[in-house]
């Protein structure tokens, strides 16, 4: 069975841009989370989806959103980026949210904001 | 809100025994977990426990939960070069519609030959 997977593996934008990443989720997995990584925070929840509805959020400004489509698949946008949104965008996927399944992360997205 | 908190380095020897501690501070949290950052790579689920156990043996793996105590730890038996990683204990949160984790800061196992 395929993993999580994650595109872009990096991506390198400027301060102003907005970028969008994706994750797939494995085979079956409905749930989908999104975790923001940094030196500084380490490893903080962004949103959780689950049958395309937004069920969690984190504590992260409106410039962070994000979708799920009906075959499970997720993406998540930052508008207008800021240096500080340079970390690792981590994707994990489970068969629901709450379930007594585990969470399944990808490899991420490592983005860097110039 | 719920705080995870891991000390942030460890150096054994290979061969040895290692043992990454955790303590989180919701004593509703249901689940906890063990995952392991190799360098440029996501998270890996090592193992995981639930709250009504006390300990799970997965092989080389030993987790230990003191619930009185919110205290999680990790033993790694017979430490090898390629358990050199980051560990992070993960909860998650009491309510049963939210796969929610929290994590700690991370501990940085390095294994010396």
């Amino acid at each position: 069975k395929a993993g999580v997977t994650q595109t872009p593996r990096y991506l390198i934008k400027t301060r102003g841009q907005q970028v969008t990443l994706s994750c797939s989720p494995i085979s079956g997995h409905r749930s989908v989370s999104w975790y923001q990584q940094t030196p500084g925070q380490g490893l903080q929840f962004l949103f959780e989806y689950f049958s395309e509805t937004q069920r969690n959020k984190g504590n992260f400004p409106g410039r962070f959103s994000g979708r799920q489509f009906s075959n499970s698949r997720s993406e998540m946008n930052v508008s207008t980026l800021e240096l500080g949104d340079s970390a690792l965008y981590l994707c994990a996927s489970s068969l629901a949210p709450g379930s007594t399944d585990t969470q399944y992360f990808g490899p991420g997205t490592r983005l860097t904001v110039l | 809100g719920e705080d995870v908190e891991q000390s942030l380095f460890l150096s054994v020897r290979e061969g040895d025994s290692s043992v990454i501690n955790c303590t989180y501070t919701d004593s509703s949290s249901t689940y906890l977990y063990w995952y392991k950052q190799e360098p440029g790579a996501g998270l890996q689920l090592l193992t995981y426990i639930f709250s009504n156990m006390d300990m799970k043996q997965d092989q080389r793996l030993t987790v230990l939960l003191n619930k009185k105590d919110k205290h999680l730890s990790l033993r790694i038996a017979d430490t090898q070069t390629g358990d050199s990683a980051i560990y992070f204990c993960a909860a998650r949160g009491a309510s049963s519609n939210t796969g929610k984790l929290i994590f700690g800061q991370g501990t940085t196992l390095q294994v010396k030959p």
